[in-house]
């Protein structure tokens, strides 16, 4: 059973091009969680996901970044016209519930470098 | 407002040396409480959970954690510390909305 895939591991992008990061969950997840490790800071939550719908989005920037988790297929953070300060690693984790005493699986995480 | 804080950025400890990565909390409702481990480079690993029962948790390799509910803690311990063990360890807590609030993290290096 491979882990949460998320892909590319590295990703340089010009200011002002779009960033998209891609994100496989779990065999059998359905929730799809989105968060981003500034350098030397810890993680912070930006978005859960189930399928087809946004659950929480209360840690999305407001206006570039956005997320989606399509029936078939898997979760894509997108980030329009990416600036320097969006340089960050970028981590999905997947869960089978919701429930209190689930854990969270973790990808290696996506490296955004913006030049 | 649900916060974790990890007092210590950095623990040096020799290896074979007891290890302690502290952890506090403040929680509105019952605390779920998780710690991961973060090798260069590499994503999350789980290490261990407390959501209730007993307030010593054994975790993933050799790592053990106390929740203790007066102090607002939840210290993750290992008796003897490894080389290998030389990482960036996480505490966090699971909130109403199955979200993650995190620490700022602590890097542990255990000198050979």
């Amino acid at each position: 059973n491979a882990g949460v895939m998320q892909n590319p591991r590295h990703l340089v992008r010009r200011r002002g091009q779009e960033a998209r990061l891609r994100c496989s969950p779990m065999k059998g997840h359905s929730h799809v969680y989105w968060y981003r490790q500034l350098p030397e800071e810890g993680l912070k939550f930006m978005v859960y996901l189930q399928k087809e719908n946004i659950i929480d989005e209360s840690g999305m920037p407001k206006e570039r970044f956005s997320a989606e988790f399509p029936k078939e297929g898997p979760s894509i953070l997108r980030i329009q016209q990416v600036v320097r300060g969006d340089s960050a690693a970028y981590f999905c984790a997947s869960s089978r519930e919701t429930g209190g005493n689930t854990e969270a699986f973790f990808g290696q995480g996506t490296r955004l470098t913006v030049v | 407002a649900q916060s974790v804080a990890q007092p210590e950025d950095q623990v040096n400890v020799a290896e074979g040396n007891p290890l302690t990565v502290k952890c506090t909390y403040s929680v509105s409702g019952n605390p779920y409480l998780f710690w991961y481990v973060q090798y260069p480079n590499r994503g999350l690993q789980f290490l261990l959970k407390y959501i209730t029962g007993d307030n010593l948790v054994k975790g993933s390799y050799g790592f053990e954690a106390e929740f203790n509910k007066s102090q607002t803690s939840f210290h993750l311990k290992k008796p003897s510390a490894l080389v290998s063990d030389s990482a960036l360890y996480f505490c966090a807590n699971k909130a109403a909305g199955n979200k993650l609030t995190f620490g700022g993290g602590t890097r542990v290096l255990v000198k050979p």
